[in-house]
């Protein structure tokens, strides 16, 4: 089945630090990739995807490019903020006629970014 | 633009007691589903749909219910609540093309006592 495998936290960085967040996957198929953010009491939203091989997404700073070769998407930034502090989901989806775009998530790497 | 919305946002039950959760998209989205999120284990699909009139089990489906009557909602419910069905419970809905996002609601917190 699907899987996904993400470093576990929390991470607590200084301002300005480089964030790296692995996330390594098991599918079948050919997923699409993600990383959602959940803020503090909210629901999760999407950062950024990839839908295939080599593909880069980027929003906000962060980047994540997918490697097909060592199945991982990992995130990283170069300057995290204090508002960066969330916790960050890796996630796949391969869609399956009649089945939707079922998501399968890691476990969630906490962030914490102090000042 | 709503959204998803879930309602309620907090709940408390005895165990044995039975609720409803409601989501309410207005993106006209096909498919929607649910999840529970529980520490250290990311979230997990309880039970999807892929159209009005249509559901089918997710990763965890035991003890819990859902319909879709309406292309909009996706209800999800729990006939006799126990204490390990405590968590957080999203609903999110999606377009049908692979890849597409899926949009999330805000979480509703139950609790089973």
């Amino acid at each position: 089945g699907n899987s996904v495998t993400q470093m576990e936290g929390p991470v607590t960085l200084s301002e300005e630090a480089f964030l790296t967040i692995n996330c390594t996957y098991t599918a079948t198929g050919y997923p699409s990739l993600f990383w959602y953010v959940q803020y503090p009491g909210e629901g999760l939203q999407l950062l950024l995807k990839a839908t295939k091989a080599d593909d880069k997404g980027s929003n906000k700073g962060f980047e994540a490019t997918y490697r097909k070769e060592t199945t991982s998407f990992h995130l990283e930034k170069g300057s995290v903020q204090v508002s960066d502090s969330a916790v960050y989901f890796c996630a796949l989806s391969v869609r399956i006629k009649a089945a939707g775009n079922k998501l399968t998530f890691g476990g969630g790497t906490r962030v914490l970014v102090k000042p | 633009n709503a959204g998803v919305t879930q309602t309620p946002k907090f709940r408390v039950l005895k165990t044995g007691q039975s609720m409803t959760l409601l989501c309410a998209q207005d993106m006209n989205h096909e498919y929607m589903y649910w999840y529970r999120q529980d520490p250290g284990m990311g979230l997990r699909l309880i039970h999807y749909s892929v159209g009005e009139g249509t559901t089918a089990k997710g990763e965890v489906p035991d003890g819990y219910n859902v319909s879709r009557l309406k292309k909009q909602n996706f209800l999800l419910g729990l006939e006799s609540a126990a204490p390990s069905q405590t968590s957080v419970y999203f609903c999110a809905s999606s377009y049908l093309p692979l890849g597409s996002e899926a949009f999330f609601g805000q979480g509703t917190r139950l609790t089973v006592v």
